[in-house]
């Protein structure tokens, strides 16, 4: 099974900032990585597939990168309407999430 | 519109069975795989059981395998997940979901998501 390592778990920052999320996977699993967004009592929302593309509609302030085993989720400039928890995702073998980075604002 | 509505959940006593299901619409539903995923009071997401736009080829965490069975009727564009054997870690927010990429299970991202049903299982 592919294990997914994602930190920090939770993290407060400013309105403006710049925000990161690491994704770790136990294995190379090359792009087959997705990240998502849950807001409390919603369903998970598609953010970023296969690693760095944009689904649609979602902001541009939004973006990915990484391939192998290495991936990071930015925030260019944290809204409000942000604070949310995040949550990578694998596809290479079935799937595994991350543990979530739960984002809250200082 | 693209949208999942289930419903089926409820309260099971230990043991116990309930038959989830998920209503599709707006999209060519046998054109795509589909997949659960739940969500324990609290706690993170948990991929359960996929299923492929043919219905041919299921798949199953090991913590549901041989309790759980996914399976869909195309012609009416539904989704359902009979859940043996119920147990008290299976009480969680059930969520349905469609696979991006296509009808094979894996070939993408889950872009569509329903409004979950909750499932609580206790005596």
């Amino acid at each position: 099974d592919i294990q997914m390592t994602q930190s920090p778990s939770s993290l407060s920052a400013s309105v403006g900032d710049r925000v990161t999320i690491t994704c770790q996977a136990s294995q190379d699993i090359s792009n087959y990585l997705n990240w998502y967004q849950q807001k409390p009592g919603k369903a998970p929302k598609l953010l970023i597939y296969d690693a760095s593309n944009l689904e649609t509609g979602v902001p541009s302030r939004f973006s990915g990168s990484g391939s192998g085993t290495d991936f990071t989720f930015t925030i260019s400039s944290l809204q409000p309407e942000d604070i949310a928890t995040y949550y990578c995702q694998q596809y290479d073998n079935l799937f595994t999430f991350g543990q979530g980075t739960r984002l809250e604002i200082k | 519109e693209v949208q999942l509505l289930e419903s089926g959940g409820g309260l099971v006593q230990p043991g116990g069975s309930l038959r989830l299901s998920c209503a599709a619409s707006g999209f060519t539903f046998s054109s795509y795989a589909m997949s659960w995923v739940r969500q324990a009071p609290g706690k993170g997401l948990e991929w359960v059981s996929a299923i492929s736009g043919s219905g041919g080829s299921t798949y199953y965490a090991d913590s549901v395998k041989g309790r759980f069975t996914i399976s869909r009727d195309n012609s009416k564009n539904t989704l359902y997940l009979q859940m043996n054997s119920l147990r008290a870690e299976d009480t969680a927010v059930y969520y349905c979901a469609k696979d991006k990429g296509g009808s094979g299970v894996g070939a993408g991202a889950f872009d569509i998501w329903g409004q979950g049903t909750m499932v609580t299982v206790s005596s």
